[in-house]
């Protein structure tokens, strides 16, 4: 069974468009993050929530937008995409916030936007 | 200055040999350190974390802290092609209660056969 699952993989689109990706974890985590990882590896946070209620709220674009239904589910939708959004986009999770003192995130697979 | 310094690399050593990482963060308060690692188009996982000044040995791995200095290290000995990666190192931004994890660019090392 994969921990933490994200769909699509891999999405290509057209400037402007809007596209949504989500992430499930069947860990029992109470927090959920989305991470994004440019061209250069550099892999930096972008949003967390913990039981549902966001936590963390990186200086992102407005135009990105989460939503987390459930402590298992954490969606991230895009509005008017850039050239500039496409990235690697991680899911990640974590037991709670407090645990994060040992570092455990576990990441999904990854979900790669390409942007024309 | 960056929150997480690394030497993005690559790193090359041959196959058998010591491969070192470094790390460098800026916040004097940071109490933990971790490095994850990255394959070729796969997700990071962790396989280290230190707290405490000094050595931590985990099997073929060893992370070195120094707080005075600011500086994390990963060795590995016995270097194998295997591991091939993108080493990342990354530490909680301020109260760990945040759940902020600040990640290095990560150093890519190469072990030749």
């Amino acid at each position: 069974d994969t921990a933490v699952s994200q769909t699509p993989k891999y999405l290509v689109t057209q400037m402007g468009n809007d596209k949504s990706i989500k992430c499930e974890q069947n860990l029992g985590h109470d927090t959920m993050y989305w991470y994004k990882q440019d061209s250069k590896k550099f892999l930096k946070i972008m949003f967390s929530y913990n039981n549902k209620e966001l936590i963390i709220n990186e200086t992102v674009p407005n135009r990105f937008s989460p939503k987390s239904p459930d402590k298992a589910h954490l969606n991230l939708h895009i509005n008017s995409l850039e050239l500039g959004d496409s990235a690697v986009y991680f899911c990640a999770s974590s037991l709670g916030t407090y645990r994060l003192s040992t570092g455990e995130l576990f990441f999904g697979e990854g979900s790669r936007l390409t942007v024309l | 200055q960056k929150e997480v310094e690394q030497n993005s690399g690559p790193l090359s050593v041959p196959e058998g040999a010591i491969a070192s990482l470094n790390c460098t963060y800026s916040d004097r308060g940071s109490q933990s350190f971790f490095w994850y690692r990255q394959y070729s188009g796969k997700s990071p996982e962790l396989i280290m974390f230190i707290y405490s000044n000094g050595d931590k040995e985990d099997g073929r791995f060893t992370a070195q802290l120094n707080k005075a200095s600011q500086y994390v290290s990963l060795l590995i000995r016995d270097s194998q092609p295997s591991d091939s990666a993108t080493y990342l190192c990354a530490v909680p931004h301020g109260s760990s209660n945040t759940g902020k994890l600040i990640f290095g660019q990560g150093t890519t090392l190469q072990v030749k056969p």
